[in-house]
């Protein structure tokens, strides 16, 4: 019963390193997204995905790439990190077709840029 | 435009009183409502949704919350507090008219702080 599974839990990258963050889940779910969480900023969506191979912008998609190839694994990559993207990172999936349906969030990665 | 405004930064309840967590929202179409909590160092847990039908929803943890289309407000309540409800909580709201955009509105979330 895992749902959203997220990797690593915390990290510590100098500026202009990349690495990806891992997300996935075990519930069939099509729809998938990326949030960021910062103080005094609420949720933002970063890219989500309606079903493997499709993936969109969210509200701010720049110095993130995704990709989407298969139902389970939505990762997250930062190809050169900057400090303005320490932040928590949020992994969420939710029962495609239907709008009404709840999103499951990962415990997120918690990513500090130095 | 959509959007969803928590009131309150902060909310302040002695164990054992009602609590109230305020949420107003602004969609074009019908809204789809949710409340989420987040515990520290947690990832968001859904708690209760409006989708249609009776305005007073009951979720998870003993909350509800009732819809009111006139005031376009979805507050959270609960009879009785716990400490254990100290956490952050977020109102979101989507437009069921928006076709196939499914991007949720969030609010920015209220910290509620149950005191023993």
């Amino acid at each position: 019963n895992a749902g959203v599974t997220q990797t690593p839990k915390f990290q510590v990258l100098k500026t202009g390193q990349s690495m990806t963050l891992q997300c996935a889940q075990d519930m069939n779910h099509e729809y998938m997204s990326w949030y960021r969480q910062d103080p005094g900023m609420g949720l933002r969506l970063i890219h989500y995905s309606v079903g493997a191979g499709i993936t969109d912008q969210g509200e701010v998609p720049n110095g993130y790439n995704v990709s989407r190839s298969t139902t389970e694994d939505f990762p997250l990559r930062l190809l050169s990190a900057a400090p303005s993207q320490t932040s928590v990172y949020f992994c969420a999936s939710s029962q495609g077709g239907r709008s009404n349906q709840p999103q499951h969030f990962g415990d997120g990665t918690r990513l500090s840029i130095l | 435009a959509q959007s969803v405004a928590q009131p309150e930064d902060q909310v302040n309840v002695a164990e054992g009183n009602p609590l109230t967590v305020k949420c107003t929202y602004s969609v074009s179409g019908n809204p789809y409502l949710f409340w989420y909590v987040q515990y520290p160092n947690r990832g968001l847990q859904f708690l209760l949704k409006y989708i249609t039908g009776d305005n007073l929803v009951k979720g998870s943890y003993g909350f509800e919350a009732e819809f009111n289309k006139s005031q376009t407000s979805f507050h959270l309540k609960k009879p009785s507090a716990l400490v254990s409800d100290s956490a952050l909580y977020f109102c979101a709201v989507r437009d069921m008219d928006a076709g196939n955009n499914r991007k949720l509105i969030w609010g920015l979330g209220t910290s509620l702080a149950v005191n023993p």
